[in-house]
């Protein structure tokens, strides 16, 4: 049981929206600790897709894109496309465990 | 552009210890903690410890119980992980990663990975 909890997977079609959500604690995102969020394509290694709660590293496109609010936080992303499937983390720092926790992760069919 | 890559054997025998090497190149790994996170096949992704550059500061995943330990050569840009007494359940990809932002730790870079298979 993960301590930040995510959908098993979503799914939608080429160019519509989707929305992963990651939910946690008054312990993590309800602590005010920042939502990161990765990308992981089958075989290999997660890529951060997003930083600080809604800020993308370079070279992410800005169809991606985060919030947070309370003690959830959700990765949107428009215009899906078939590069898009693939898996997507969320990960905090947890105060009750003092350490950095992650989401079980959510798969993304792209139909 | 930052690259880490892991190194060690890919299959240890139970109630040993693994031992994994991350080599840092095109950077320094002054002002960063350095990191570990590993991934069951099939499953999610498990952080399970950082270290400051320095060496003098270290957190680790209180679910491991005090097996795992992270240490660093910075004169050899390299930091390593044992994991002691492991069992099959320890069978996982690990990589080593850059922990970016200590205030909002997350991770920017990166290894490949590399499997290590514990038999039952």
């Amino acid at each position: 049981q993960s301590v930040l909890t995510q959908p098993p997977s979503v799914s939608g079609a080429p160019g519509q929206r989707v929305t992963i959500s990651c939910t946690g604690s008054s312990s993590n995102i309800g602590a005010d600790y920042d939502v990161h969020w990765y990308q992981q394509r089958p075989g290999t290694a997660p890529k951060l897709l997003m930083y600080g709660n809604s800020d993308r590293p370079s070279g992410v496109p800005d169809r991606i894109s985060g919030s947070k609010s309370g003690t959830s936080a959700s990765l949107a992303i428009t215009g899906l496309q078939a590069e898009d499937e693939a898996d997507y983390y969320c990960q905090s720092y947890d105060s009750s465990l003092s350490g950095l926790v992650f989401g079980g992760g959510t798969k993304l069919t792209v139909l | 552009q930052v690259q880490l890559q892991e190194s060690g054997p890919g299959l240890v025998k139970p109630s040993e210890t693994l031992s994994l090497t991350c080599t840092v190149s095109g950077g320094s790994m002054g002002s960063y903690f350095w990191s570990w996170v590993r991934q069951p096949p099939g499953k999610g992704l498990e952080w399970i410890g950082y270290i400051y550059y320095t060496g003098k500061s270290t957190n680790y995943n209180p679910s491991l119980k005090s097996r795992a330990t992270i240490s660093v050569i910075t004169s050899r840009n390299q930091f390593s992980l044992k994991l002691s007494a492991v069992t099959a359940a320890d069978t996982a990809v690990y990589y080593c990663v850059r922990v970016a932002d200590t205030h909002f730790p997350h991770f920017d870079y990166w290894g490949q990975g590399t499997l290590v298979t514990v038999p039952s």
